[in-house]
């Protein structure tokens, strides 16, 4: 099955520093990769999302990559801000096949004022 | 629109009970998905119902079934409580399979 690793588990930055977290996965298959902020107590919200078919997206302050020769993806935020603290898990599935996602373990974002 | 929600947000039970988790998803979306979320595991797939058939199931024993209605709302049922089913129970709704999905807040279960 699909095996995702997700680095750092934490990151500390100061506000307005860039921020990058990390994931990596196994099944050359997945093609969707999805981004959830869950900020501590609240439900997960998707942040980005990615398809295989494109390399890169972005949003505001935030865009994610993609490497399918690497099966690697990232997420980047750039001017981070206080409210930008909370845990960010990565994802990957296969849309056209089985579609179970796999989850990373989450990283633990605190930004200091 | 409304947003996904669950029903009960909190309940304590006992080893050996039963308890039954309701997901009442986005209007129009027919996908509900299920996670249990652990400090320990992580986020873990439970299972997807889209049209009242259990599409997809993770890797979870039997005791762990669900069940979804004609109006796209499901629910999840775990029998003979374990501590170790004490988790942060999640649903998620996607208008089709393989969409993106919405969760909703969750249901804190605590097994004592």
């Amino acid at each position: 099955g699909e095996n995702v690793e997700q680095h750092p588990s934490t990151l500390s930055v100061q506000e307005g520093d860039s921020a990058v977290i990390k994931c990596t996965y196994s099944d050359s298959a997945s093609n969707y990769f999805p981004w959830y902020k869950q900020e501590l107590g609240k439900r997960p919200q998707l942040i980005i999302d990615i398809r295989s078919n494109v390399g890169e997206k972005k949003d505001q302050r935030i865009a994610v990559t993609l490497n399918k020769t690497a099966k690697h993806f990232s997420l980047h935020i750039t001017e981070t801000q206080p409210e930008d603290s909370a845990v960010y898990f990565c994802a990957a599935s296969d849309s056209g096949g089985s579609y179970i996602p796999t989850f990373g373990r989450g990283t633990s974002l605190i930004v200091h004022p | 629109k409304a947003g996904v929600t669950q029903t009960p947000r909190y309940l304590i039970k006992t080893r050996g009970q039963q308890v039954t988790l309701s997901c009442s998803p986005i209007s129009g979306h027919r996908s509900v998905s299920w996670y249990q979320q652990t400090p320990g595991q992580g986020l873990q797939f439970l299972f997807e119902y889209f049209s009242e058939t259990q599409r997809n199931k993770g890797n979870f024993p039997g005791r762990f079934s669900g069940r979804q209605f004609s109006n796209s709302r499901s629910e999840m049922n775990v029998s003979t409580l374990e501590l170790g089913d004490s988790a942060l129970y999640l649903c998620a709704s996607s208008i089709y399979l393989a969409d993106t999905q919405y969760f909703g807040p969750g249901t804190r279960l605590t097994v004592l």
